[in-house]
């Protein structure tokens, strides 16, 4: 089974809207973090946001925070008062305690802002 | 001072030819990976080095070898290079150990085999 799972490839957002990247994922370790990346054109991978599985509230930094729902194995990212610099693509990753040492990324939504 | 970098940046070699591409990183991370991004976009992992020892090797041709020489540095050495080689490799580095951190990227080596 899939660890990650993203079902949007792209997706379309009017400048200075809000838009959620849907992400669920799959793990039977109690113990987990679930982190969000950013890949614009130029190739590096930047890290945004990071939600571990025991946090009681939804991680945010500045514009982005996660919408997390552990009962439904959903970590979504929201991008809020969207920019042209948005443009990217995003990758959803998790990692385990368990096998501490390996992210698993999923396929990515391609996002394009729309100005 | 960039956490972790790799080179070359790009990388245009024939069919047949042996490369390296180099990874350091100044975090004073204790694992290491590297990554293939396909023409698609989904990153792979291929290694996972914890403190110079081999974690993770997943499949991939044997024509791939890691080396570790000490544990800020893994680099990745490809023998007799073909066409479906051609990716964008990523070395990323993080901690174990204290909790679940997030991982750090190199800027990606795009390597083109012709």
């Amino acid at each position: 089974a899939q660890k990650i799972t993203q079902t949007q490839p792209g997706m379309f957002v009017q400048e200075k809207e809000a838009v959620t990247l849907d992400c669920t994922y799959d793990t039977s370790d109690p113990s987990y973090g679930l982190f969000w990346y950013k890949q614009p054109s130029s190739g590096e991978m930047i890290f945004l946001i990071y939600q571990g599985s025991y946090d009681q509230q939804n991680a945010t930094e500045g514009r982005y925070s996660l919408n997390f729902q552990k009962a439904r194995k959903s970590a979504n990212l929201v991008i809020s008062a969207s920019q042209l610099g948005d443009s990217a693509m995003y990758f959803c990753a998790m990692r385990e305690l368990n096998t501490g040492n390996q992210f698993y990324f999923g396929t990515g939504t391609s996002l394009t802002v729309i100005p | 001072d960039t956490a972790v970098s790799q080179t070359p940046k790009y990388l245009v070699t024939q069919m047949g030819n042996d490369k390296s591409i180099k990874c350091e990183q100044n975090l004073g991370h204790d694992t290491m990976y590297w990554y293939k991004q396909d023409s698609k976009k989904f990153l792979k992992i291929m290694f996972s080095y914890n403190n110079k020892e081999l974690i993770i090797n997943e499949t991939v041709p044997n024509r791939f070898s890691p080396k570790s020489p000490d544990k800020a540095h893994l680099n990745l050495h490809i023998n007799s290079l073909e066409l479906g080689d051609s990716a964008v490799y990523f070395c990323a580095s993080s901690q174990v150990g204290r909790g679940l951190t997030e991982a750090f990227f190199g800027q990606g080596t795009r390597l083109t085999v012709v």
